[in-house]
């Protein structure tokens, strides 16, 4: 059972361009929604998370979107550089038991 | 201040093996959880330690085990090893709690030939 769906797999962006990635998730237990970047080669690092009581987080070019009622969240990438080119995950976590659960992961290429 | 460092980077073991490996959080994280990635089933929750209590599991089989020792390192091992369990295994720390930001090392590449 996928408990946050991700998409698209994979996105293509010209330089300077908005990148948006979609997450949706189901268990209405979660209250916390981290969003990890992640090059080859290394672990996953965390960029920006967001707790469902705010509809939106900014953190420098990073912005995250969460609509409660829909159980969605969104990130959002604007002015995209060829070094934002990386795998993002987004993820929830639930009070209940603090175990992270994860998307699939979204390859990003920024198109220089 | 010192990241979450895991050792080793590397390993090729064989089928039928067991493999330990271990994971130093950040000083101060008393939570330890660690996870296997795959190219097809991504990122996939083990076990979480917290405070040498393995407080949740995810659905991996016996041959995965862990523990927490009182400076919060922690080991993971595989039995038997198949090959399937090539991957790459990753520990993230964080304080736990209501602070569940949660800070990942680079991980451990473990080959099963």
């Amino acid at each position: 059972q996928q408990q946050v769906k991700q998409s698209p797999q994979s996105l293509i962006v010209q330089k300077g361009g908005i990148s948006i990635i979609n997450c949706a998730y189901e268990n209405t237990a979660f209250d916390y929604f981290p969003w990890y970047q992640q090059f080859p080669g290394k672990g996953p690092a965390l960029l920006i998370a967001i707790r469902p009581d705010v509809s939106e987080k900014k953190e420098g070019r990073f912005t995250i979107s969460f609509n409660k009622s829909a159980k969605q969240f969104s990130l959002h990438i604007m002015d995209s550089q060829p070094g934002d080119s990386a795998t993002y995950f987004c993820a929830a976590s639930s009070y209940r038991d603090d175990k992270i659960i994860f998307g699939k992961g979204t390859r990003l290429h920024i198109l220089p | 201040k010192a990241g979450v460092t895991q050792t080793p980077r590397y390993l090729i073991k064989t089928r039928g093996q067991q493999v330990t490996l271990s994971c130093s959080p950040i000083s101060g994280h008393r939570s330890v959880s660690w996870y296997q990635q795959t190219p097809g089933q991504g990122l996939q929750f083990l076990f979480e330690y917290f405070s040498e209590t393995q407080r949740n599991k995810g659905n991996f089989p016996g041959r995965f085990s862990g523990r927490q020792f009182s400076n919060s390192r922690s080991e993971m091992n595989v039995s038997t090893l198949e090959l399937g369990d090539s991957a790459l295994y990753l520990c993230a720390s964080s304080w736990g709690g209501r602070n569940r930001e949660a800070f990942f090392g680079q991980g451990t590449r473990l080959t099963v030939v």
